[in-house]
């Protein structure tokens, strides 16, 4: 079957130590993009790329990393800069939107608490 | 930033009941999206409406458009205790490139049974 896998379901970061999230599709999909959603709140849009090797930020992408390497892989890394990284990570992907909005799907999401 | 503001935040009713949610936008949109989220769980895509159309219907799901006002409603009929679930709306703007979406702040969804 084919989807987006986020991996892992439950992550705990240090203080001062950089985690890896990891999102995987087997969709084809062209664009992925990455979320976060804090409790009780929307989406906000951290990264995400259109294509291969190519990313732009988001609305709120200060103390996180992209890297997009591979058309199936587009890992988030949550740096020692982001102070409240505690939140719920949504990964998503779409086909091409060519200037409009396309559906995407989303992955189960990875919960970062800080220790 | 969020630009999508959904309406009210929270709904709880009877099994068979309909539910209607509301969702008002800033900017000038393309179309716009609905989706579902589980507790716990990724965002279902549920249905996309184009700025040129009024309605569009989806099993027991209507959704409505008016650019004029910039908002959008999601009704779902003869309501289940398995449509509980937060319901967002997200709007795909005109100004920006690509297939970024904006999403709203969401509905919690009670069905009771």
């Amino acid at each position: 079957d084919g989807g987006i896998t986020q991996s892992p379901k439950y992550l705990f970061r240090k203080e001062g130590q950089n985690v890896t999230l990891s999102c995987e599709q087997n969709l084809n999909h062209d664009a992925m993009y990455w979320y976060r959603q804090d409790p009780g709140q929307g989406l906000r849009l951290i990264y995400y790329s259109q294509i291969v090797n190519d990313f732009q930020k988001g609305d709120i992408a200060e103390g996180y990393s992209v890297s997009r390497e591979k058309k199936e892989s587009f890992p988030l890394t949550v740096t020692s800069a982001q102070k409240n990284p505690t939140a719920f990570y949504l990964c998503a992907s779409s086909i091409a939107g060519r200037g409009l909005g396309q559906p995407q799907h989303f992955g189960d999401g990875t919960r970062l608490s800080i220790l | 930033s969020q630009q999508g503001e959904e309406d009210p935040q929270a709904l709880s009713i009877q099994e068979g009941e309909n539910a209607t949610m509301n969702c008002s936008y800033k900017t000038s949109i393309n179309n716009l999206q609905w989706y579902r989220q589980n507790s716990g769980r990724g965002l279902v895509h549920l249905i996309l409406i184009r700025s040129n159309e009024r309605e569009k219907h989806s099993g027991r799901l209507r959704v409505t458009l008016d650019t004029s006002k910039k908002s959008s409603s999601l009704l779902i009929t003869a309501s289940r205790a398995a449509d509980t679930a937060s319901y967002f709306c997200a709007g795909s703007p005109r100004e920006t490139s690509g297939s970024r979406l904006t999403f709203g702040e969401g509905t919690q969804l009670t069905v009771n049974p």
